[in-house]
């Protein structure tokens, strides 16, 4: 079972560069979202999608696109990157249950 | 509003030490409270989740009830391992809405 995959593992950015961020998963659940984790500042959430077709803004949306064409994939956009998005990003659906099914994060440095 | 926040680390223990990380929460209505571990290099897993007062969820040696009337959630543990050296979070699912509120995290270090 892949789970929740996501790539590319390792990234780095020039001020201004523009990335997709690709996140996928077959577990076939409706809520998929993403994370940036920060030192001292846990995990925060910057984008979720409750189905295809829906997405809203989390608590730092500010620099980042999404869109949610179907079920498995979420990807997340950097536009015009800057250095205070260098972070590690994590992808995450969740099961009816609630729990959250988190990928293995992507290290982004931004320069 | 709905917030999370557990204690600072870095916590260093040998092995076969008890296990205690606190973790106390603000929120609305009756949250789902979930404790999360992450390996080095790796996503964030499920440890265990406790849905209302006094649950206690359970996992691999790990326990946290849900106390309403202290709006704690802490992880203890009776013997920790080597095995166990990792970062810990403490999360909370409101009942309404569709986010997730994670504290900081907790870094153990289990030495033998």
């Amino acid at each position: 079972n892949a789970g929740v995959t996501q790539t590319p593992k390792f990234q780095v950015l020039k001020t201004g560069q523009s990335m997709t961020l690709q996140c996928a998963q077959d577990m076939n659940h409706e809520y998929m979202s993403w994370y940036r984790q920060d030192p001292g500042m846990g995990l925060r959430l910057i984008h979720y999608s409750v189905g295809a077709g829906i997405t809203d803004q989390g608590e730092v949306p500010n620099g980042y696109n999404v869109s949610r064409s179907t079920t498995e994939d979420f990807p997340l956009r950097l536009l015009s990157a800057a250095p205070s998005q260098t972070s590690v990003y994590f992808c995450a659906s969740r099961s009816p249950n609630e729990k959250l099914f988190f990928g293995s994060g992507t290290q982004l440095s931004v320069l | 509003g709905n917030s999370v926040t557990q204690m600072e680390g870095p916590v260093t223990l040998s092995e076969e030490a008890f296990l205690t990380i606190n973790c106390t929460y603000t929120a609305t209505g009756y949250p789902s409270l979930f404790w999360y571990v992450q390996y080095p290099g790796e996503g964030l897993q499920l440890l265990l989740k406790a849905t209302k007062a006094d649950d206690k969820g359970s996992n691999k040696g790990f326990e946290a009830t849900y106390r309403k009337e202290t709006t704690s959630f802490h992880l203890e543990k009776g013997s920790v391992q080597v095995s166990d050296s990792a970062v810990y979070f403490c999360a909370l699912s409101p009942n309404t809405g569709n986010q997730f509120y994670f504290g900081t995290g907790t870094s153990l270090t289990v030495i033998p």
